[in-house]
Order: C-alpha cells, then sequence, then structure tokens
C-alpha cells in the first residue's frame, strides 16, 4: 500500500541552527502538507502547497519556514533558524485531490536544545 | 479558537462494549469531517468520514453521527477491542478553503481493557 515516508525520524539540532525535514509523498497525490504537534498538544496545520506553490499557511508559517519541492517526489520543510519552542513532531502529508482524507507519514520528531 | 473541540481528553471501557468519542465544532462552513487514529510515535491514520449532506456513515465496527444542528459528531467503536486503544482525533475540511487544510481536534485517548 502507498505510503508517505517522511526522514528522519529524529533530528535534534542546536537553538539557530537551520533544519531540513524530507517527505516523499504518495505519488499520484496533488496535494502535500506540513503539520506539527507539540507534545500534549493538538495537531496544528502550518502549510498546504499545490502546482508547486504555496496555497495557504497559518500563522505558525512565518518566515523562518520554507517549503520546497526540489524534484518529483520530494517535499521538503525548511526551518532557517530553529528556536527551543520549534521542538514538536512535524507531519508531511498529502491528499490525491484536495478534498478527500489526507495520509499522514510517520513523523519527524524535532528536538532544539 | 478553538473551531473543533474534543472535550473528553480520555476514555475507557471493557473490550466487548460501545466506545463513544465525541467532538464538537463551532465553523458552519466545515463541510466534512474526519476521524483519525493515532498510535505514540506514529502519524495519524484515516478511519473514517463523513459529508455534511449526511448525517450516518458506517464501516465495519465504526460509525460515525454528524449532527449539523448541534454542530456535533460522534465516532462509536462497536464492539471495542484492545487494538484500539489510542489517540482518536476529530478533524475538519473548511469547505471555504479548497486547499483541504485539516483543522484538528486535540484528540480523545481511548484505553480499551481486556
Amino acid at each position: 500500500e502507498p505510503e508517505v515516508t517522511q526522514t528522519p525520524s529524529h533530528q535534534v539540532t542546536q537553538m539557530g541552527q537551520e533544519v531540513i525535514l524530507r517527505c516523499v509523498p504518495i505519488s499520484n497525490h496533488l496535494y502535500f502538507y506540513w503539520y506539527r504537534q507539540i507534545l500534549g498538544q493538538k495537531v496544528e496545520f502550518l502549510v498546504s502547497f499545490y502546482n508547486n506553490e504555496i496555497s495557504e499557511k497559518s500563522e505558525i508559517f512565518d518566515d523562518q519556514f520554507s517549503v520546497e519541492r526540489p524534484d518529483g517526489s520530494n517535499f521538503t520543510l525548511k526551518i532557517r533558524s530553529t528556536k527551543l519552542e520549534d521542538s514538536a513532531m512535524y507531519f508531511c502529508a498529502s491528499n490525491p485531490t484536495g478534498d478527500t482524507e489526507a495520509f499522514f507519514g510517520q513523523g519527524t520528531r524535532l528536538t532544539v536544545v | 479558537d478553538q473551531q473543533v473541540k474534543q472535550n473528553s481528553p480520555s476514555l475507557s471501557v471493557q473490550e466487548g462494549r460501545i466506545s463513544i468519542l465525541n467532538c464538537d465544532y463551532t465553523n458552519s462552513m466545515f463541510d466534512y469531517f474526519l476521524w483519525y487514529k493515532k498510535y505514540p510515535a506514529e502519524g495519524p491514520t484515516f478511519l473514517i468520514s463523513i459529508s455534511s449532506i449526511k448525517d450516518k456513515n458506517e464501516d465495519g465496527r465504526f460509525t460515525v453521527f454528524l449532527n449539523k444542528s448541534a454542530k456535533h459528531l460522534s465516532l462509536h467503536i462497536v464492539p471495542s477491542q484492545p487494538g484500539d486503544s489510542a489517540v482518536y482525533f476529530c478533524a475538519a475540511y473548511d469547505g471555504s478553503s479548497n486547499t483541504g487544510k485539516l483543522i484538528f481536534g486535540q484528540g480523545t485517548t481511548l484505553q480499551v481493557k481486556p
């Protein structure tokens, strides 16, 4: 069964460093997303991406964040200068049409120290 | 601004009994609702969904009920099994947005005791 894959599963980084979280969405899906879950809190939307551009972003997704689809398969989330409060589980998701269920990856746990 | 609320952080039921998980929403533009199940250290897994034009959708042991006038939905699991123990998230699509953004509730941790 096709699945969304994310790497790495766990990333530890020093405050102020740049991190890139990687995702391979399901191949025939057209809509891509990043969500995050801070420990003990709900899953929060960060950004949606369609047709090679951002279609919507949340207030959380400020200038420190960027997304890219550098080739036909990868979808990346970059955080330029990490802060302690960026520590969270980051989930990538994809959706074939944008109006049915989204499929989530297993997540990347980001720890900023 | 909690547009999707799951007011019960946890629920414990006996194996074989019914589990009922509840969810309330405030935004009348929400037109499609989903339930996701999440195990620790894994991503959310889609369970069942319902469109706002329906009031019930059933898939095996899982049934979702939607009461639009009350802005309330519930997930029924019958019979509950120990493997159902997980965090359950209610989520909604905003019909006014065409991006497929999901708004999640806080989650309910279900424990099914053998």
